[in-house]
């Protein structure tokens, strides 16, 4: 079985650009969620999409935005990309309804902003 | 503010001893209880998971102990092999109106000795 899978795995932009970047969560997976691991910082929650809707949002300017297609893939979108941007975003899924709530993890996409 | 907090950023341990990763937590509305292991280069995998309700969850090598009284859960790995060597996270879920919030501490880093 085919696992979370991210692209690109990395992607370099400069200051004020916008970047987008792409999951595809495990089958039969309808809730997908995105982090944001900085230097430092740990993993921090950004958002939360469950059957094309979003569901929870962490502590993060409106430039974070995102959605899920109808085949349960996501995109996140960073507009006006800043420096303090630059890490790695993970892409977690999960089966709604698991009461371990385990959430499986991509590769995820190390972006650099410069 | 963080909620989960894992205050020691490194542990290493000889191969065949005890390791015991520590988290503590401010929240006392959290649900569950996760623990992920994280590769360089990879995603996060998850390891194992405790309820609120329980205060002991094993699986194989691994034991979660969760104090509730303490605000404390520790990982304990036994016996500790080399491949066990990660950054290991703990993580917190408070379920709030339909939608849960993941938060995660910041991660310690083991490293096995052969």
């Amino acid at each position: 079985e085919a696992g979370v899978t991210q692209s690109p795995t990395h992607l370099i932009k400069t200051r004020g650009q916008q970047a987008t970047l792409r999951c595809s969560p495990i089958s039969g997976h309808t809730s997908v969620y995105w982090y944001q691991q900085a230097l430092g910082l740990g993993l921090q929650f950004l958002l939360w999409y469950d059957e094309g809707e979003e569901r929870n949002r962490g502590n993060f300017p409106p430039r974070f935005s995102g959605r899920q297609f109808p085949n349960y893939s996501s995109e996140l979108n960073v507009n006006a990309l800043e420096l303090e941007d630059s890490a790695l975003y993970l892409c977690a899924s999960s089966l709604v309804g698991n009461p371990t709530y385990e959430q499986y993890f991509g590769p995820g996409t190390r972006l650099t902003v410069t | 503010d963080q909620q989960v907090k894992q205050n020691s950023p490194s542990l290493s341990v000889q191969e065949g001893r005890i390791s015991i990763l520590n988290c503590d937590y401010t929240n006392s509305m959290f649900d569950y209880f996760l623990w992920y292991k994280k590769y360089p280069a990879e995603g996060p995998t998850f390891l194992i998971s405790i309820s609120s309700i329980k205060d002991k969850n094993e699986d194989g090598r691994f034991t979660v102990f969760l104090n509730k009284s303490a605000k404390h859960l520790s990982l304990h790995i036994v016996p500790s092999q080399p491949g066990d060597s990660a950054v290991y996270f703990c993580a917190g879920i408070i379920f709030q109106g339909g939608s849960e919030k993941l938060v995660f501490g910041k991660g310690t880093k083991l490293t096995v000795n052969p």
